[in-house]
């Protein structure tokens, strides 16, 4: 069965500091796709990243960067020199499936809220 | 281009009514997904309607449902409600669906008296 597994619940930080948000996978498919997303306090999800089983590059975007792991199921994400604006609940996600198919559910972590402070 | 709209933003019913929950996808997208959101459960899927065709459902009992328009917009629709249904109901639209990118609506918070 799927599972997300975020095991911070609450991270706090002080501005510039590094910080990486961990998250580790369960599936029994060899094609799923991972993704994470960002859920600052205005409510609305904002989309940050999208990895398929096939791709292990890690992938960095600007102070963003992802460690994609199959050998330990885990996706971590990275946040260099944290910036005030970078608090939110951050979420990580599992979506077994294909390209073009329509099975397959979306399972999201409990979320990982992260507090940088000035 | 706009984003994601959900209406109403707020609403607040009581135990055994009904409620239906309106979202407009971003232009051009025929994917619209539903999302129950709560302090316990956290994200939860609910279902995916493409090109007015439920895609898939989440582990949802049957007094949820929806459907997609011919203009892609989609409504949901809880019957009987339950105190237990109080949440934040968030649609995401894409281009292909849920399994790439998604945009995200603000939401619509029920609260069920």
């Amino acid at each position: 069965a799927q599972k997300v597994t975020q095991a911070q619940t609450e991270i706090s930080v002080v501005e510039k500091e590094d910080v990486t948000l961990d998250c580790v996978y369960e599936t029994r498919d060899t094609t799923y796709y991972l993704f994470w997303y960002k859920q600052p306090p205005s409510g609305e999800l904002v989309f940050l990243i999208r990895r398929n089983s096939f791709d292990e590059q890690n992938e960095i975007s600007g102070r963003y960067s992802w460690n994609f792991q199959k050998s330990t199921s885990s996706f971590n994400f990275t946040i260099t020199a944290s910036q005030v604006v970078d608090s939110a609940v951050y979420f990580c996600a599992l979506s077994e499936g294909y390209y073009g198919g329509s099975q397959g559910n979306l399972i999201f972590g409990k979320g990982t809220k992260l507090s940088v402070k000035p | 281009k706009a984003g994601v709209t959900q209406t109403p933003r707020y609403l607040i019913k009581t135990r055994g009514q009904q409620v239906t929950l309106s979202c407009s996808p971003i232009s051009g997208h025929r994917s619209v997904s539903w999302y129950q959101q709560t302090p316990g459960q956290g994200l939860q899927f609910l279902f995916e309607y493409f090109s007015e065709t439920q895609r898939n459902k989440g582990n949802f009992p049957g007094r949820f449902s929806g459907r997609q328009f011919s203009n892609s917009r989609s409504e949901m629709n809880v019957s009987t409600l339950e105190l237990g249904d109080s949440a934040l109901y968030l649609c995401a639209s894409s281009l292909y669906g849920r399994f790439y990118e998604q945009y995200f609506g603000p939401g619509t918070r029920l609260t069920v008296t």
